[in-house]
């Protein structure tokens, strides 16, 4: 089944730096890279995706980038702001599949 | 705030109790999930049904009984649960059973077996 590794587990910026996290899927066929925010006592929400056919998108300071070669994506969030600080999952999935599956986890802080 | 509403918010049970969780959505979406999620761990998925029927089951034990009633709702019935079942649950639902599409997670259900 599908594999994804997710780094750093924890990272800690500086308001107003940039904050990357990286991720990487193991099968091929995984078409679907969504990245969901938890915030402390709420459910995950989606905060961006991307598919396959597409190798990068932006929505205002976050955005994300697939290297479907190398079978990894990344999250960039720039200008950070405390209330970035949460967890963050990403996740991939296929068509023809039900599932998604999660990587472990980025803590992100943002120090004012 | 979240479309997908869950309650009750907390739940604290013994292990000889039976108690239900409750999961709500009125986006017409026809596939709804429930998670178990461990503190620093990502979601893990339980049971998905898709047009009321119940699709995945994940091996999870016969302890926990999911029930989809219609379309918009979604239930966890709960009996004789261990302490290591203590975990956040949540629901989430998305517009059919497929992957390469988003999930929508409710706020989840805080629950303790003592």
């Amino acid at each position: 089944g599908e594999n994804v590794e997710q780094h750093p587990s924890t990272l800690s910026v500086q308001e107003g730096d940039s904050a990357v996290i990286k991720c990487t899927y193991s099968d091929s066929a995984s078409n679907y890279f969504p990245w969901y925010k938890q915030e402390l006592g709420k459910g995950p929400q989606l905060i961006i995706d991307i598919r396959s056919n597409v190798g990068e998108k932006k929505d205002q300071r976050i955005a994300v980038t697939l290297n479907k070669t190398a079978k990894h994506f990344s999250l960039h969030i720039t200008e950070t702001q405390p209330e970035d600080s949460a967890v963050y999952f990403c996740a991939a999935s296929m068509t023809n599949a039900g599932k998604s599956t999660f990587g472990d986890g980025t803590t992100l802080t943002v120090k004012p | 705030d979240t479309e997908v509403t869950q309650t009750p918010k907390h739940l604290v049970m013994g292990m000889t109790n039976k108690k239900s969780l409750k999961c709500e959505q009125h986006m017409g979406h026809r596939a709804m999930y429930w998670y178990k999620q461990k503190a620093k761990k990502p979601p893990e998925l339980m049971f998905v049904y898709s047009y009321e029927k119940l699709s995945i089951n994940e091996s999870v034990p016969s302890r926990f009984s999911p029930e989809c009633p219609n379309s918009s709702l979604l239930n966890l019935h709960l009996h004789a649960l261990q302490p290591e079942d203590s975990a956040l649950y949540l629901c989430a639902s998305s517009q059919v059973l497929r992957g390469a599409i988003p999930l929508h997670f409710g706020n989840g259900t805080r629950l303790t077996v003592t």
